[in-house]
């Protein structure tokens, strides 16, 4: 069990450049999900899949940002025509349907906008 | 709505003191879990600990324990015997429906609290 891996790290773009994040969760967990978190603030919920099923999507999620589960495994997602209010960090989520508790968290991508 | 109430932006300990983080949370939902992660300078969230609406019991994990009471709506984060590593921001955090996370079982979290631990 390697846990929940994003890639990139880091990524700077300019704006109204689209960029693409990339969330492997761990093995065999079928719900993923996606936060953003902004400077001093918590992570916000952004989107939540069970398998390859996207069922809930935050009105945070706006028409430029999609996200894909393919398989249900690995997930992606995809802000199109960035604008500096992306810039945040996208911190990538899993967990099993049957785990009580916790949600496992990757590392994040931190996001910059110039 | 759900909302979670951390009023304490920074707070610093003495090593090897006891420090309580405040946690407060609305919600009209019976059945809810209330959760702590810690998130250290490299950005990864860490669980910590987590305490059901239902148990009776406040939960423990280690140097880690929640003083949950109900009444009142809040689940204060006792961290016991600071170390330097405990040093990070601390986040409050809720899931409302269930143990099973309900519908969609995503976490609601508060701003957080900056600890700095103080050798």
């Amino acid at each position: 069990d390697t846990g929940v891996s994003q890639n990139p790290r880091h990524k700077i773009t300019k704006r109204g450049q689209n960029v693409t994040f990339r969330c492997d969760p761990i093995s065999e967990h079928n719900r993923l999900y996606w936060y953003r978190q902004t400077l001093g603030q918590g992570p916000e919920f952004l989107t939540y899949f069970q398998n390859e099923a996207q069922l809930e999507k935050s009105r945070l999620l706006s028409d430029r940002f999609s996200a894909e589960r393919p398989k249900g495994s690995f997930s992606t997602l995809e802000i199109q025509r960035t604008e500096q209010g992306d810039s945040a960090m996208y911190l990538c989520a899993s967990s099993h349907e049957g785990e009580l508790y916790e949600q496992y968290f990757g590392p994040g991508t931190r996001l910059t906008v110039t | 709505a759900q909302k979670i109430t951390q009023t304490q932006p920074g707070m610093f300990v003495q090593e090897k003191e006891a420090v309580t983080l405040d946690c407060t949370y609305d919600t009209s939902d019976p059945s809810y879990g209330l959760f702590w992660y810690k998130q250290p300078s490299s950005g990864e969230m860490i669980f910590l600990i987590y305490q059901g609406s239902y148990d009776q019991q406040n939960a423990t994990e280690g140097r880690y324990s929640l003083n949950f009471q109900k009444a009142r709506k809040s689940a204060n984060l006792v961290i016991s015997a600071s170390q330097l590593g405990d040093s990070a921001m601390y986040f409050c955090a809720m899931r409302e429906g269930g143990i099973y996370g309900g519908s969609q079982g995503n976490l609601i979290f508060g701003k957080g609290t900056k600890l700095s631990v103080k050798p």
